[in-house]
């Protein structure tokens, strides 16, 4: 059963463009998400986080919008840079949390010179 | 560099080997955490410590046995492992645990496990 799904693989953009990366759940007892950023050969990054009291969150060029109705998050990246290129996972955890982080599969993006 | 180091970074082992992977954070975190990717899935927590005591176990086989001598270190030991056991193990820590400020985890490069 998979909570957390981020159903593109793959997303490609060219530089200074936006990037959107979408993440939706199922499970109504998340209340906070997080995004980490992994390059080939490292471990995860933490990138950007949001609780569900907010609906944006904005943190330079990066945003993480939530829309709790619909389960649904987002990361939007704008300007999109070549070294922004990476694989994006979007995590989420319960209350009561705990520390269980359950991470989607993934997102790669390719940004384009 | 998140100030979560593993070793080894790659290992291949036997399936009638014993090994063991070491994480270790200098970050003065209080927990810390083992992670497992296999191919095209998800991350999947293992094992999670909180001051040194193990506070969940997320149905790992026993061939998996986890130590935490300290807040600063932790170990898996492996043992009797099957092909199917081949991933990327990644260690984690963060300051406190639950949600919120504080609770993002850190993680470490991880070490790619090939069982032979």
């Amino acid at each position: 059963d998979q909570q957390v799904k981020q159903n593109s693989p793959s997303l490609s953009v060219q530089e200074g463009r936006i990037s959107i990366l979408n993440c939706d759940y199922t499970n109504s007892m998340f209340d906070y998400f997080l995004w980490y950023k992994k390059y080939p050969a490292e471990g995860p990054t933490f990138l950007i986080s949001i609780s569900s009291i907010k609906d944006k969150n904005e943190d330079g060029r990066f945003t993480v919008f939530l829309n709790k109705s619909a389960k649904h998050l987002s990361l939007h990246i704008v300007p999109s840079q070549p070294g922004d290129s990476a694989v994006y996972f979007c995590a989420a955890r319960p209350v009561p949390s705990g520390s269980r982080l359950t991470f989607g599969e993934g997102t790669q993006l390719t940004v384009n010179p | 560099e998140t100030g979560v180091t593993q070793t080894p970074r790659h290992l291949v082992m036997g399936m009638t080997n014993k090994k063991s992977l070491k994480c270790e954070q200098h970050l003065g975190h209080n927990a810390m955490y083992w992670y497992k990717q296999s191919a095209k899935k998800p991350l999947e927590l293992m094992f999670v410590y909180n001051f040194k005591e193990q506070t969940e176990n997320n149905s790992v086989p026993s061939r998996f046995s986890p130590e935490c001598p300290n807040s600063s270190h932790l170990f898996l030991h492996l043992h009797t492992l099957q092909p199917e056991d081949s991933a990327l193990y990644l260690c984690a820590s963060s300051l406190t645990m639950g949600a919120g400020p504080n609770t993002e985890a850190f993680f470490g490069q991880g070490t790619r496990l090939t069982v032979v």
